[in-house]
């Protein structure tokens, strides 16, 4: 069974500008989670989708948004990129909604300049 | 709110020696406990996961952890390393306070394995 995968892998971009990444979870799996890795601050919750639907939302700002499609493929998007927001992004996907075990991807490298 | 201390940011040690990766969480409700690593460039792998039943739990790889509910610890231990575990281990707890939806993490261990 495929992995959870992520794309882009890598990616570049200037302030002020929007991205939009990409999570796709194991077969089957309907919740998808989102994670913000950074050095100072490790890792962070974002939010959680479960049937196109958000269920719980972290610590951020409104410019973190994302969405859930019918197949439980979901996009991040951040708009106005602030240096900031340098991170790697890493999805997880699990069966259900807040189930106990998550499994990642490989995430998506953004710089931003 | 529950918190993961991981007691140390980084331990090095020698090929074939013993391993104990600390870790310690707070959280006065029942928790899940997992450890995942990290290979440079790469994602979160799960290595062990604590539910509910035996305290002493094994995982891939090798590595066990043993959940102990009066000291509220989830230590990882590998009894002889090899240098392809050289990687950033990070302990999460999930579940209690109204929190069983997300990780909570650590800041990681980087175990670097010398040979």
């Amino acid at each position: 069974k495929a992995g959870v995968t992520q794309t882009p892998r890598y990616l570049i971009k200037t302030r002020g500008q929007q991205v939009t990444l990409s999570c796709s979870p194991i077969s089957g799996h309907r919740s998808v989670s989102w994670y913000q890795q950074t050095p100072g601050q490790g890792l962070q919750f974002l939010f959680e989708y479960f049937s196109e639907t958000q269920r719980n939302k972290g610590n951020f700002p409104g410019r973190f948004s994302g969405r859930q499609f019918s197949n439980s493929r979901s996009e991040m998007n951040v708009s106005t990129l602030e240096l900031g927001d340098s991170a790697l992004y890493l999805c997880a996907s699990s069966l259900q909604a807040s189930q106990e075990t998550q499994y990642f991807g490989p995430g998506t490298r953004l710089l931003v300049l | 709110a529950q918190s993961v201390t991981q007691l140390d940011s980084q331990v090095p040690v020698f090929e074939e020696a013993p391993v104990e990766l600390r870790c310690n969480y707070s959280s006065s409700v029942s928790v899940y406990l997992f450890w995942y690593v990290q290979y440079p460039n790469q994602g979160l792998q799960l290595l062990l996961k604590y539910l509910s039943g035996s305290t002493l739990v094994k995982g891939i790889n090798g590595f066990e952890a043993e959940f102990n509910k009066s000291q509220t610890s989830f230590h990882l231990r590998k009894p002889s390393v090899h240098i392809s575990d050289t990687a950033e281990y990070f302990c999460a707890v999930k579940g209690g306070g109204g929190s069983n939806y997300k990780l909570t993490f650590g800041k990681g261990t980087l175990l670097t394995v010398n040979p």
